[in-house]
């Protein structure tokens, strides 16, 4: 069983949708990061949680430590937002990287 | 540089030859990691420097793989008689301290996309 599990592992949704991505991690964690992952390759770090909740813009990430949970949501939802959100935690007793598989979200116009 | 670049940004190469693929991180950053994405697969950790402390190089596959940073900055990552398997995109990041476990974003590079025929 992986230690970092995300659903859906892809997601198609109409324009103007809410959108909720789901990532459960197994181990203790001192972070969890939500990353995006653009069709042509590149990678940028959307958001670092450690506890609670951070929002940018349309983006809402939230965290429950006590149940090693954490959601990734979209509010009104645009085709510019199709990307693979990859979830990845960094495990607290040896600082290792682990990332999910990603989940490939498709807004359609 | 503004950010974290990769080169060459595409390589082919014929089964059996050594490549190299370099990364220049972002200037201050004492954290560069590097990762491999096959086609359709998630990101796998290959190795992880951290200041002048050893590396991490528990995801490194095979003792093909090899990597050093050099005066801290840039990196090099090198693939000895490559494999079809070894086919993927390398991605590097860079971040100031830790990387993800200290808490501090981290920056990737585009990548280089390996192909071995």
């Amino acid at each position: 069983k992986n230690e970092v599990e995300q659903s859906p592992q892809n997601l198609t949704a109409q324009e103007g949708e809410f959108i909720t991505i789901n990532c459960s991690y197994s181990v203790g964690i001192s972070a969890l990061h939500w990353l995006q992952q653009h069709p042509g390759g590149g990678i940028v770090s959307l958001f670092m949680l450690s506890s609670g909740k951070k929002k940018h813009g349309r983006l809402i990430a939230t965290i429950n430590i006590q149940e090693k949970h954490s959601s990734l949501h979209i509010t009104a939802s645009h085709p510019r937002d199709s990307a693979v959100y990859i979830c990845a935690v960094a495990r607290n007793r040896d600082d290792k990287i682990i990332f999910g598989k990603g989940t490939r979200l498709h807004i359609l116009p | 540089g503004a950010g974290v670049s990769q080169s060459p940004s595409n390589k082919v190469t014929e089964k059996g030859k050594d490549v190299e693929l370099r990364c220049d991180p972002i200037s201050g950053h004492t954290a560069l990691y590097w990762y491999r994405q096959s086609l359709g697969q998630g990101l796998e950790f290959l190795i992880y420097f951290q200041g002048n402390s050893a590396p991490d190089k528990s995801g490194l596959p095979s003792d093909r793989f090899s990597a050093e940073r050099t005066g801290g900055s840039v990196s090099t990552l090198t693939i000895q008689r490559t494999q079809q398997e070894d086919s993927a995109v390398y991605l590097c990041a860079s971040s100031l301290v830790g990387g993800l476990m200290g808490g501090t974003e981290a920056f990737f590079g585009q990548g280089t996309r390996l192909t071995v025929v």
